[in-house]
Order: C-alpha cells, then sequence, then structure tokens
C-alpha cells in the first residue's frame, strides 16, 4: 500500500503571495491532519478533515484554510503569506479517528522570503 | 500550548547503550503515542499505549505509562547509529480526539 504522499516537496515563496500544498492519504483512509512544524514551536496542528468536513481546527489565523475532496485528498491553503510561515508542513492520514496513531508523509518545506 | 514535554531535549550516547526519554502531559488522555522523526522528515508512529495499560513493548522499544503522574517513558535498547533521530510523544485531544498534540520532542543521537 502506498504511503501518504505530499507535493510539492520544496516550496519557496515570497511575503505577500498564496500557497497550496497538496496532500494524498493511505488508500482508504478517510482522516486528514495538518501540521506546522517549525524549530520555535515545535510540531503544532493546523486542522483535521474527515469525509470533507473539518472536524477540528488548531489556533492558527484564517489566512489558513484547508479542504478534502471526495477521494480523500487534501489541500492547505495560506494566503497574504508571512515570513514566519516557513516552516515544514507536515500532512498525516488515518483510517478513522486520528487518536489510533497516524501515518505521515514526508512533509513540503516551504520558505517565505 | 503544548500538551507534552519531554525531557531530555537532547541525549547522546554510544552504540549499545540503553536510550530514555520522558514525556509529561498536563490533562486526561485516552491513549499516548510515540513518534520518531529522522532529519527535517515525517513522522512515524512508533508504539500507543492506552490509558488502561502500565507498559508496552514493540521490538527494541519499551514504553510505560503512568497516569497518576501524568508521565510516560520511551525506552529504546541495544541503541543503533540509525535509532539517531528526534522522539515526540503525542495526545490525542479534542472532542472525538481529533486533535494530536505533541511534545517539543527529544534528540537523540547515537555515537558509533
Amino acid at each position: 500500500k502506498a504511503g501518504v504522499t505530499q507535493t510539492p516537496r520544496y516550496l519557496i515563496k515570497t511575503r505577500g503571495q498564496q500557497v497550496t500544498l497538496s496532500c494524498s492519504p493511505i488508500s482508504g483512509h478517510r482522516s486528514v491532519s495538518w501540521y506546522q512544524q517549525t524549530p520555535g514551536q515545535g510540531l503544532q496542528f493546523l486542522f483535521e478533515y474527515f469525509s470533507e468536513t473539518q472536524r477540528n481546527k488548531g489556533n492558527f489565523p484564517g489566512r489558513f484554510s484547508g479542504r478534502q475532496f471526495s477521494n480523500s485528498r487534501s489541500e492547505m491553503n495560506v494566503s497574504t503569506l508571512e515570513l514566519g510561515d516557513s516552516a515544514l508542513y507536515l500532512c498525516a492520514s488515518s483510517f478513522v479517528a486520528i487518536g489510533v496513531g497516524q501515518y505521515f508523509g514526508p512533509g513540503t518545506r516551504l520558505t517565505v522570503t | 500550548s503544548q500538551q507534552g514535554e519531554e525531557d531530555p531535549q537532547a541525549l547522546s550516547i554510544q552504540e549499545g547503550e540503553n536510550a530514555t526519554m520522558n514525556c509529561s502531559y498536563k490533562t486526561s488522555i485516552n491513549n499516548l503515542q510515540w513518534y520518531r522523526q529522522n532529519s527535517g522528515r515525517g513522522l512515524v508512529h512508533l508504539i500507543l499505549i492506552r490509558s488502561n495499560e502500565r507498559e508496552k513493548h514493540s521490538g527494541r522499544l519499551r514504553v510505560t505509562l503512568d497516569t497518576s503522574k501524568k508521565s510516560s517513558s520511551l525506552l529504546i535498547t541495544a541503541s543503533r547509529a540509525a535509532d539517531t533521530a528526534s522522539y515526540f510523544c503525542a495526545t490525542p485531544l479534542g472532542g472525538g480526539a481529533q486533535k494530536l498534540v505533541f511534545g517539543q520532542g527529544t534528540r537523540l543521537t547515537i555515537n558509533p
């Protein structure tokens, strides 16, 4: 079974631009979560989607948004990029519930200049 | 805010030695999970221990959970160079346990 895939793997953007990251979960997994990892703040939960519905959201500004498609693939979007948005963005999937262990993708390294 | 805090932040040992990492958390949990992250990559789920379990083993990994002290430990026995990584504890929070909250992690270095 293929693992969680994320595209692109690396991205460089300029302040003020917007970016869309993509995540394809493991086949059959319906829950997709997104995390931001930075040296200062560590791993922080962004949001979780299940069956195209956002079930939970972390403490991030509205510039961070996401969605999930009927095939469980998910995208997250960050608008009006700031330097502080530079981070590793990780996507994780699980079959139903987030609390039983998640499978993570390799991440997208976003650099904002 | 972080649910878990890990100790030590960094650990350096010789190959073959055992490595112990500790995690403390603040609120009641259903389970606690440990993950490994190799430099700048995705996380790998290592082991999950439920709140009604006190100890769990998986290969060279041994996890303990003390809910009265709100703490957990991860022991890696007979360490190998390939164990060099960051290790995170995580707890599911939120209604329906829909939010996974991570500790700051322990950076483990195994010296050959």
